[in-house]
């Protein structure tokens, strides 16, 4: 089976702060492909980052990173200088070779100003 | 590029009716999905499409859920006899291909409440 798991329900950090989101993972597929979506508050679903399972460089794209460790099965999130936009409900999610995602249960990030 | 749109984006109903919800993909995407989102919990997939085909449907679907997409276009989810644990978001998604390259992008969806 595979499963998605993010242990942080709910954080939140000081505007201009960087923070980390976590999430694991568990499959027997070799090559798949990761996902960060953020959901703010009554609006849609926002692709934030992707990676490849075979690429070992992790994708950047502005403030936001990823640590992608495919040995330990985890997946992070790292948000720099946060803004209060960043206000949001962030999902990992997976396509395990089966072209539907598989998606965590969500980590809740306030940012306070 | 005017995004995937659904319609309604409230809809509230009594226990036992039928409801039918609409979704518009990106133009030109021959993929798309739907997706069930309860309080609290990471959308869960029900079915998708690929052009007029229905490929995959989850075990979360029902025999009383049934989608459509006639002609590789627009999609209709229904779903007849609600019940109270049919409350939910229900999202739908488009993309024009599958894996990295083409990532699926979301509606603002149908919130579901059944009375």
């Amino acid at each position: 089976a595979q499963t998605v798991t993010q242990s942080q329900p709910e954080m939140s950090v000081q505007e201009a702060e960087t923070v980390t989101l976590s999430c694991t993972y568990d499959t027997s597929e070799s090559n798949y492909y990761l996902f960060w979506y953020k959901q703010p508050p009554s609006r849609q679903m926002i692709l934030v980052i992707r990676q490849e399972a075979y690429k070992q460089q992790n994708a950047t794209e502005n403030r936001f990173s990823v640590n992608f460790q495919k040995a330990a099965k985890s997946f992070s999130l790292k948000i720099s200088d946060s803004q209060l936009g960043d206000t949001a409900m962030y999902f990992c999610a997976f396509d395990f070779g089966n072209e539907k995602l598989t998606f965590g249960t969500g980590t809740r990030l306030t940012i306070i100003p | 590029d005017t995004g995937v749109s659904q319609d309604p984006r409230h809809k509230i109903t009594k226990r036992g009716q039928n409801v039918t919800f609409r979704c518009d993909p990106i133009s030109e995407h021959n993929r798309l999905y739907w997706y069930r989102q309860t309080l609290g919990q990471g959308p869960e997939f029900l079915t998708y499409f690929q052009n007029e085909a229905q490929l995959e449907k989850s075990r979360l679907l029902s025999d009383r859920f049934s989608a459509e997409r006639p002609k590789g276009s627009f999609s209709t989810l229904e779903i007849q006899r609600t019940e109270q644990g049919d409350s939910a978001m229900y999202l739908c998604a488009s993309s024009s291909g599958a894996g990295y390259t083409q990532p699926q992008h979301f509606g603002d969806g149908t919130r579901l409440s059944i009375l």
